[in-house]
């Protein structure tokens, strides 16, 4: 197990409704990173959170937010909820940016949203 | 055109055979490639790193061509554990960009 877990697990919700999932990063690291992953297709960058601050951002509108706090952990926000964003959601934290170079990133095993 | 490419599959190969994975990108802001492994309903794991000078761990060779923007992974004498989605995934400007992934199915 990578010791990055995530919650809830599974959850529905209905078009127009808001979501919130919650991210504890693995003992030691500092950065943590969401992506987004549709069925049968490759995971999404969503944003990264480093020190508390957004560091880069992908494609997503702004109703996606996030938050990092001092422990580490992290939450992603998701407003007005539509049906294309029904996905599991990952999260993944390391040690600086991409793992230092490493490329090592350490996933949870997601939020399975599904919005009817 | 997506920053990273590879064929989805899927690629049913008997036990015992070799395999080759493709994978092309198009975005100069990656630095760095990997390849990762995702079980079915599971999260992506690191499998290995990949270098121009080709990277082997095992069974498992891994090979970056700059100049051709081109990624390969080869595995050797395939088993049933290697049955999985092998993503290729480019690494720059804070994030990782992942392809589309390759489903692998190792026949017994």
């Amino acid at each position: 197990e990578t010791g990055v877990t995530q919650s809830p697990t599974h959850l529905i919700k209905t078009r127009g409704q808001q979501v919130t999932l919650r991210c504890s990063s693995q003992s030691g690291h500092n950065t943590v990173s969401w992506y987004q992953q549709a069925l049968g297709q490759g995971p999404q960058f969503i944003f990264q959170y480093y020190r508390e601050e957004e560091n880069g951002r992908g494609n997503f509108p702004p109703r996606f937010s996030g938050l990092q706090f001092p422990n580490y952990s992290s939450e992603l926000n998701v407003n007005a909820l539509e049906l294309d964003d029904s996905a599991l959601y990952l999260c993944a934290s390391s040690w600086g940016s991409s793992g230092r170079g490493t490329g090592e990133l350490f996933f949870g095993e997601g939020s399975r949203l599904t919005v009817l | 055109r997506k920053e990273v490419e590879q064929d989805p599959g899927p690629f049913n190969v008997p036990e015992g055979a070799t395999v080759a994975f493709n994978c092309t990108y198009s975005n100069s802001a990656s630095q760095s490639f990997f390849w990762y492994r995702q079980d079915c309903r599971k999260e992506p794991k690191l499998l290995m790193s990949v270098y121009s000078s080709g990277n082997e761990d095992g069974r498992f060779t891994a090979q970056l061509n700059r100049a051709s923007q081109y990624i390969s992974l080869l595995i050797r004498d395939s088993k049933l554990s290697d049955s999985a989605t092998y993503l290729c995934v480019g690494a720059g400007n804070e994030k990782l960009t992942f392809g589309t992934g390759t489903r692998l199915t190792i026949i017994p």
